[in-house]
């Protein structure tokens, strides 16, 4: 059973469009995070959701707008797409916010064309 | 604030070699520090991380990290590198206070090992 799991792994789409990114945990964890990993690798958070409240929403344009249903489902939506968006986007959870480790997800390649 | 410095983005060793991969942070207090391996087009990892106690955590895939609080590092060593070693390593501090939940990650370090 994947623990954490992102649909879709590949996503590749034009300039404008709006596009979206699911993503469930089986963990049973209270917190959920969406990872950006840039052209050079480096990871950086965006947004996290602990029992389905926002608690960190990082310097992030507001095109992209996350959404928690439940507290195993972390979705992130993206309106107007633009080149810049082409990235590696992360989905993660643990079970507190605090001390303990993330559980990533495989990643959703987004290419903006 | 919390950050992390991996020195050295590349590594290279032979196959038996030691691997030492280094990382130093920057934090106001005491860290709970992680090390991630990222395979090619896959999710992060997680090798060990230290949170309190003991300073010499070990990890999957036979990694061990020493948390060293006088010279703020958290270097990753292995002590015969394998072929399926070949990946990109990160290590992360997770934020306390202000920053809390946010874990920070350095820029990566990819090894390669060569047969």
């Amino acid at each position: 059973d994947t623990a954490v799991s992102q649909t879709p792994k590949y996503l590749v789409t034009q300039m404008g469009n709006d596009k979206s990114i699911k993503c469930e945990q089986n963990l049973g964890h209270d917190t959920m995070y969406w990872y950006k990993q840039d052209s050079k690798k480096f990871l950086k958070i965006m947004f996290s959701y602990n029992n389905k409240e926002l608690i960190i929403n990082e310097t992030v344009p507001n095109r992209f707008s996350p959404k928690s249903p439940d507290k195993a489902h972390l979705n992130l939506h993206i309106n107007s797409l633009e080149l810049g968006d082409s990235a590696v986007y992360f989905c993660a959870s643990s079970l507190t916010y605090s001390n303990t480790e993330a559980f990533f997800g495989q990643g959703t390649r987004l290419t903006v064309v | 604030a919390q950050s992390v410095t991996q020195l050295g983005s590349h590594v290279s060793v032979s196959e038996g070699a030691l691997v030492l991969l280094r990382c130093n942070y920057s934090s106001s207090v005491p860290p709970y520090l992680f090390w991630y391996v990222q395979y090619p087009n896959q999710g992060l990892q997680l090798l060990l991380k230290y949170t309190t106690g003991a300073t010499l955590v070990k990890g999957i895939n036979g990694f061990e990290a020493e948390f060293k609080k006088s010279e703020t590092s958290f270097h990753l060593t292995k002590p015969s590198a394998h072929m399926s070693d070949a990946a990109e390593y990160f290590c992360a501090v997770k934020g306390r206070g202000s920053t809390l939940g946010r874990l920070y990650f350095g820029r990566g370090t990819q090894l390669t090992v060569w047969p």
